[in-house]
């Protein structure tokens, strides 16, 4: 089966600008998880899709991130306007449907602000 | 708050010993603990689950230990080779769908 996708794999964009991460996780996987590591910091959670509905978003950090799952598959996480402190490491990960299931992140996107 | 510990100093063994990584947590009573493998540019890839009213889980030359009295998960790699060495991550999640919570890491080197 394939795995877990995330598109770009690097973005560098200047302070101000707008940047959207794509993932696109495995097909039948209801559960999407956004998640992003700051460098030196673990991987801190950022919000949970079921399906399309938005699960729980309590790792958002501010009103500039907006993370969509149009039809409950793929799902774009925008960052406008990027900050420095935005850079950092963004996964993706899903899991089926069953309680404790294990994540199955993609390899992540690298997102340097300048 | 809740806080998760892991020795985020590297260990360095040598090949063919085992390796014993430790995970502490404060202010958590997770229903479920989990360890995952990330290697540099990779995202990390689950291993091992185990349960709170588990004391003990293997898996070929893993092993898992839980003790909710102490705080404490253990993550031992028997007989380990240069192939295990990467970061290994403790991961703990309550009961449902819930967010799951990572630790830091611990970097492992296996020496030839």
């Amino acid at each position: 089966e394939a795995g877990v996708t995330q598109f770009p794999s690097h973005s560098v964009i200047e302070k101000g600008q707008t940047v959207t991460l794509r993932c696109d996780p495995i097909s039948g996987h209801d559960n999407l998880y956004w998640y992003r590591r700051v460098m030196g910091k673990e991987i801190k959670f950022l919000l949970h899709f079921v399906k399309e509905s938005k699960q729980d978003e309590s790792g958002m950090p501010n009103n500039r991130f907006l993370a969509e799952r149009t039809g409950g598959t793929y799902s774009t996480l925008k960052v406008q306007p990027a900050e420095l402190e935005d850079s950092g490491v963004y996964f993706c990960a899903s899991s089926a449907g069953r309680e404790h299931s294990p994540l199955h992140f993609g390899n992540g996107t690298r997102l340097t602000v300048t | 708050s809740q806080k998760i510990e892991q020795n985020s100093e590297a260990l360095n063994i040598q090949e063919g010993k085992t390796a014993t990584l430790t995970c502490n947590y404060t202010n958590y009573s997770p229903a479920y603990l989990q360890w995952y493998r990330q290697d540099p540019g990779r995202g990390p890839v689950f291993l091992l689950l185990i349960r709170e009213n588990e004391k003990e889980k293997r898996k070929e030359r893993l092993k898992v230990t839980f003790d909710t009295t102490l705080k404490q998960s253990l993550f031992h790699i028997t007989a380990s080779q240069p192939a295990d060495s990467a970061t290994y991550l403790c991961a703990l999640l309550s009961g449902g769908y819930q967010k799951v919570t990572f630790g830091i890491g611990t970097k492992l080197q296996v020496i030839p």
